[in-house]
C-alpha cells in the first residue's frame, strides 16, 4: 500500500460544478498537509495547507479528518481554469523534510 | 523578485556522463529539496536538506548525489549510475523555521532531463 493515495481520475465536470478530491494517508503520525495544483508540463503550486479545523479560500474547502486518515479538497462552482491535476502533500512529525506527494488527480471543467 | 531558479529548462546528454542541475533560491528558506516526476506520476523526493551543510537521502537516492554549501544553492548531480535518468527534475524550498508555514513548499519551474 502506497503511504499517500489518490484517485487518479480524470474527473471530468461541468463548469458550474461541485467535485470533492480525497486523500488517504497511512502515517498515522502525519502532522502537516497540503494540496498543490499542477498544470501540464509546469511545476506544483501551493493550493492550500489544510488545518485540523479545516479551512476555505474562496470557492475552495480543504478538511482533515485524522481518525480516517484521509484530506479532502472541495471545489464549488468550477471554471474552466480549473482544470489541472491536484497533489495532496502529507508531511510525517518524525521528520519533517521527508514529505509524500500522492500521484495526483486530474481534473478537467468542461464547458 | 523573489523566487527558485533552475538551469537550465531542457538537458539532454548521452549515456554514461554525469550532469549537475543548478537551483537558486532568493527567499531565505532553511529547507530544500530535489523531486523526480515521470509522465503520469507523482513527485518522489530525491535528497533533501533542512540546514547548510547537512543533507538526507529521500526514496530514490541512488545514482543522484547533492551539495549544500550555501543556503541558497543546492545542486543535484545526476550520475551515470542512476539506471533511468530521463525525467522531469523540481528543487523546491521551505522555510524551515518552526509553524505551519515552515513545511510550505515552493517550487522552482523545473528542468526536463533527455539521455540518449
Amino acid at each position: 500500500r502506497k503511504e499517500v493515495e489518490q484517485d487518479p481520475g480524470p474527473f471530468n465536470v461541468p463548469e458550474g460544478a461541485t467535485v470533492a478530491f480525497n486523500c488517504t494517508y497511512s502515517n498515522s503520525a502525519s502532522q502537516s498537509f497540503f494540496w498543490y495544483r499542477q498544470d501540464c508540463r509546469k511545476e506544483p503550486k501551493l493550493l492550500m495547507s489544510v488545518y485540523s479545523s479545516g479551512n476555505e479560500d474562496g470557492r475552495f474547502t480543504a478538511q482533515l479528518n485524522r481518525a480516517s486518515q484521509y484530506i479532502s479538497l472541495l471545489i464549488r462552482d468550477s471554471k474552466l481554469s480549473d482544470s489541472a491535476t491536484y497533489l495532496c502533500v502529507v508531511i510525517p512529525n518524525t521528520n519533517a523534510g521527508k514529505s509524500t506527494f500522492g500521484d495526483g488527480t486530474t481534473l478537467t471543467v468542461k464547458p | 523578485d523573489g523566487g527558485i531558479t533552475q538551469s537550465p529548462k531542457y538537458l539532454f546528454r548521452k549515456e554514461g556522463q554525469n550532469v549537475t542541475l543548478s537551483c537558486e533560491q532568493n527567499l531565505n528558506h532553511d529547507a530544500m529539496y530535489w523531486y523526480r516526476q515521470d509522465p503520469g506520476q507523482g513527485l518522489r523526493l530525491i535528497y533533501y536538506s533542512q540546514i547548510v551543510n547537512d543533507f538526507q537521502k529521500g526514496d530514490i537516492a541512488e545514482g543522484y548525489s547533492v551539495s549544500r554549501e550555501k543556503k541558497e544553492s543546492f545542486p543535484l548531480t545526476v550520475t551515470s549510475a542512476q539506471k533511468n535518468p530521463t525525467a522531469f527534475y523540481l528543487c523546491a524550498s521551505s522555510p524551515g523555521t518552526g509553524g505551519w508555514s515552515s513545511y510550505e513548499q515552493y517550487f522552482g519551474p523545473g528542468t526536463r532531463l533527455t539521455v540518449t
